[in-house]
């Protein structure tokens, strides 16, 4: 079994459209986490949930907006695609405030059009 | 802001030899931990290797080791025997407890480590 997974991997849109892409982690893990790796492979964090409360929100247009309906999912809905948004997304999970590193889905690759 | 720099963007190696990625980070802090990720074709990012600054011994996961140098802000990785399957990007990633109790990582830019048969 996967032990986080993210659906769907791939995602192609049309400006203006709104998105979601569901994460869900079966190991137990407190903490989880949406990342988005831009065209450079540049990794950055977006937002964090612990334990359902919201621990981390950097700079991100509030378009999106995650959404984490028990401590084994989180969600990520994007308002009014643009094309800058276009990416690959990662959800992760971790224990403990990720001291002992993250688990990583497997990336939704999201292009806007 | 913590940075972490990895400077060399694309690597080579012939497989069953040795070679090593560099990573180097800034910070202030004295308590952080460091990790190495690798992310093959399939896009899975991996987590390789961690390490706790605060321990002085060098972190060893198999064929995958670093060097640790606290007082050089030097984290590189070491691949023993290259196989195949170690082609990949790689990135050094660092993290710290900041205000509110958040870990919040930084990674670096990444390297293309490419392993020839």
């Amino acid at each position: 079994d996967t032990a986080v997974s993210q659906t769907p991997k791939y995602l192609v849109t049309q400006m203006g459209n709104d998105k979601s892409i569901k994460c869900e982690q079966n190991l137990g893990h407190d903490t989880m986490y949406w990342y988005k790796q831009d065209s450079k492979k540049f990794l950055k964090i977006m937002f964090s949930y612990n334990n359902k409360e919201l621990i981390i929100n950097e700079t991100v247009p509030n378009r999106f907006s995650p959404k984490s309906p028990d401590k084994a999912h989180l969600n990520l809905h994007i308002n009014s695609l643009e094309l800058g948004d276009s990416a690959v997304y990662f959800c992760a999970s971790s224990q403990d405030r990720a001291k002992d590193g993250y688990t990583f889905g497997s990336g939704t690759r999201l292009t806007v059009v | 802001a913590q940075t972490v720099t990895q400077s060399q963007p694309e690597m080579s190696v012939q497989e069953a030899e040795t070679v090593t990625l560099s990573c180097t980070y800034d910070t202030s802090e004295n308590n952080y931990y460091l990790f190495w990720y690798k992310q093959p074709p399939s896009r899975q990012m991996i987590l390789v290797i961690r390490q706790e600054a605060y321990k002085q011994q060098n972190a060893t996961e198999n064929r995958f080791s670093v060097n640790f140098q606290k007082a050089a802000k030097s984290f590189s990785l070491k691949i023993s025997d290259s196989q195949l399957g170690d082609t990949a990007m790689y990135f050094c990633a660092f993290m710290m407890r900041g205000a509110g109790g958040s870990y919040i990582p930084t990674f670096g830019r990444g390297t293309s480590l490419i392993v020839h048969p």
